[in-house]
């Protein structure tokens, strides 16, 4: 099946820097989408991209569809203390209802 | 905040009991999913279903079953369950492929089988 590498898998930043993350995929994706998680929460969609090449804003957040179909990018500027979390990637191929999720990265934010 | 609600939130069972967690919806979204969440493994599909008595398996089904009699309702069953399915179980709902796919999550059931 369809996998998904993200990374990194986690991170501990200074509060105020800014954040890069990224998945890659095996195969082609169509969507990719972005997600938050928060302690004893359900993900919270951040952002969807549908189209290679796509650059999205979200406030601080920032993703992108590489050109290659294959991977996506999240970037989140000047962090804060409530970034922290796990994020996760999500992909979903032609003519699929499935989503396959990365394993998430793990955001630690030091005031 | 999207209208769904998983019951129980939290539930302990014996080894051997059958299970059955619920997600209901009221965005009346055609699609529905079970996913499971453990440290290690992110999120896995385990079931989906695309209808009213439609549905498929996802990748870890095994020892799960599911029924979906009305458009709101989407039951997850373990028939007898087991340690290895102690988890986090998560419901979401799409409206479907294309702009639609992105999926809203529940806020989750913390199973524990002793």
């Amino acid at each position: 099946g369809q996998q998904l590498n993200q990374s990194p898998q986690s991170m501990f930043i200074q509060e105020g820097e800014d954040v890069s993350m990224n998945c890659t995929s095996s195969s082609i994706f169509n969507t990719w989408l972005w997600y938050k998680q928060d302690p004893g929460e359900g993900p919270v969609l951040l952002i969807a991209l549908y189209k290679a090449g796509e650059l999205t804003s979200n406030g601080r957040l920032t993703a992108q569809f590489g050109i290659t179909r294959k991977d996506s990018f999240l970037n989140i500027s000047a962090s804060i203390p409530s970034d922290v979390g796990i994020y996760f990637c999500a992909g979903r191929g032609a003519g699929s209802y499935q989503l396959t999720f990365g394993k998430g990265t793990k955001l630690s934010v030091i005031p | 905040d999207a209208g769904i609600t998983q019951s129980p939130r939290h539930k302990v069972t014996e080894t051997g009991t059958p299970v059955t967690l619920r997600c209901h919806q009221t965005e009346n979204h055609r699609y529905m999913y079970w996913y499971r969440q453990d440290p290690g493994h992110g999120l896995r599909l385990i079931h989906y279903s695309y209808g009213v008595k439609d549905t498929d398996k996802g990748e870890v089904s095994d020892g799960y079953s599911v029924s979906r009699s009305k458009t709101e309702d989407f039951l997850l069953t373990l028939e007898s369950a087991t340690s290895s399915q102690t988890s986090v179980y998560f419901c979401a709902i799409s409206k479907g492929q294309g702009q639609n796919t992105e999926a809203f999550f529940g806020q989750g059931t913390r199973l524990t089988v002793v």
